[in-house]
């Protein structure tokens, strides 16, 4: 069964603690991205990467660290620096932008809660 | 920085009425696409424009993408319960992989 995972779907962590939030895909694809979602808000990009070993800063990036050692995975750490950190994460992936298909596929979210 | 647009940010409307979002980005884009997101769901692709001055068709709705290649439209006709949700834009930045969504306009239809 081919798609995106994301885990765990709710997430709870105090304030003050670093937090990883999993993103695998079985896709193939080479492009992946890391969104946030706030209520009633749109998507904001957090980080994206291209292909293994390289990612970029999306508009958000501040208190955020990304690694994507191998192609089906692209694990987003919640550091403390984070002053928001409550809120909907998305991982999505894309195939590859010379094929023409850049549409992002997206796995089920990680609702993130920091008390 | 690079920034993509989307009006209105709600839009309520009488089941059979037309529905129309509308997208602009502050800079020229290698495409645009638009996503469907149901209440407490993901965002699912709904389709892709490339072509300057594109319009592409799904049943009841139409996608335009511009001139310039910096904005973009959907239309709903006849709209139905079924399209209860929040479509968003997303362009895709100009020779990058940064995908960049607007704010995303919800449609809410009575029945």
């Amino acid at each position: 069964d081919g798609g995106i995972t994301q885990s765990p779907k709710y997430l709870f962590r105090k304030e003050g603690q670093n937090v990883t939030l999993s993103c695998e895909q079985n896709l193939n694809h080479d492009a992946m991205y890391w969104y946030r979602q706030d209520p009633g808000q749109g998507l904001r990009l957090i980080y994206y990467s291209q292909i293994v070993n390289d990612f970029q800063k999306g508009d958000i990036a501040e208190g955020y660290s990304v690694s994507r050692e191998k192609k089906e995975s692209f694990p987003l750490t919640v550091t403390s620096a984070q002053k928001n950190p409550t809120a909907f994460y998305l991982c999505a992936s894309s195939d590859s932008f010379d094929r023409g298909y850049t549409e992002a596929f997206f796995g089920q979210g990680t609702r993130l809660t920091v008390v | 920085g690079q920034q993509v647009m989307q009006i209105p940010q709600y839009q309520h409307v009488q089941e059979g009425e037309d529905f129309t979002t509308y997208c602009n980005s502050s800079t020229t884009l290698s495409n645009i696409q638009w996503y469907k997101q149901r209440p407490g769901g993901h965002p699912v692709f709904l389709i892709q424009l490339v072509k300057s001055g594109e319009v592409k068709k799904q049943k009841r709705l139409t996608f335009q993408f511009g001139e310039a290649k910096k904005n973009s439209s959907l239309h709903i006709t006849a709209t139905q319960t079924t399209d209860v949700g929040t479509y968003f834009c997303a362009g895709l930045m100009d020779s990058s992989y940064k995908l960049i969504f607007g704010s995303g306009t919800r449609l809410l239809v009575r029945p």
